[in-house]
């Protein structure tokens, strides 16, 4: 079984400001874990993926994300919030099988 | 640009009646997933197909089935339409059945039930 909480439902940010959305994932397997981003009414696209190589993984748009296997976390990070950052994250995690499972996702807001 | 494209982009019916949803994956891609949006939810997986055959199912009701063509192109259905079946619903397409294959979304299709 695996699971996804993300901790925080609604960050908010002013533009230039460091984001950190946080996700702490379970599963039974060595897990493959994505964030992906929705703006309304568009498809979710993919921000970056990890799965087994490096545990500091870079993603577009200046998105990057760490996996930390003895804190269970993949927190997704980026130095500088711009306004076209603010959309609905959602971090995912693929166990042994193929289905994704999504957390309950993060809705980001970029203050000017 | 992830080229799956999905039709209607917006659907009412009423309780009880039958609806076919359909997607168009990338060219390529032998997997087809749907996934269930509920208003303020994360996606919830109902179930994927690869090369034609249903290859998983998440917990939903047999009233949802799908299909998916040799062209690339797939179905969802849903019978006996409930109100909570209200929602956007997405399909995604990858290469493969891997853990670690990419599946790339679709813009969804928006039903509601009345």
């Amino acid at each position: 079984a695996q699971s996804v909480t993300q901790l925080d439902s609604h960050v908010s940010v002013s533009e230039g400001t460091p984001v950190l959305l946080r996700c702490n994932y379970s599963s039974s397997y060595s897990p493959s874990l994505f964030w992906y981003v929705q703006h309304p009414n568009k498809g979710l696209q993919l921000l970056l993926k990890y799965t087994s190589a490096a545990t500091l993984v870079k993603g577009i748009n200046g998105f990057e994300a760490e996996f930390k296997k003895s804190e269970t976390s993949f927190h997704l990070t980026k130095p500088s919030a711009h306004m076209s950052d603010a959309a609905e994250y959602f971090c995912v995690v693929a166990g042994s099988n193929y289905k994704l499972t999504f957390g309950k996702g993060t809705l980001l807001t970029v203050n000017p | 640009e992830t080229g799956v494209t999905q039709s209607p982009t917006h659907l009412i019916k009423t309780r009880g009646q039958q609806v076919t949803l359909r997607c168009s994956s990338q060219s390529g891609h032998n997997t087809v997933s749907w996934y269930q949006q509920a208003l303020g939810q994360g996606p919830q997986f109902i179930f994927q197909y690869y090369r034609e055959e249903e290859n998983g199912r998440g917990n939903f009701p047999p009233r949802f089935s799908g299909l998916q063509f040799p062209n690339y192109s797939s179905e969802l259905n849903v019978n006996a339409l409930e109100l909570d079946d209200s929602a956007l619903y997405l399909c995604a397409s990858s290469l493969d059945v891997s853990s670690t294959d990419t599946q790339y979304f679709g813009p969804g299709t928006r039903l509601t039930v009345l």
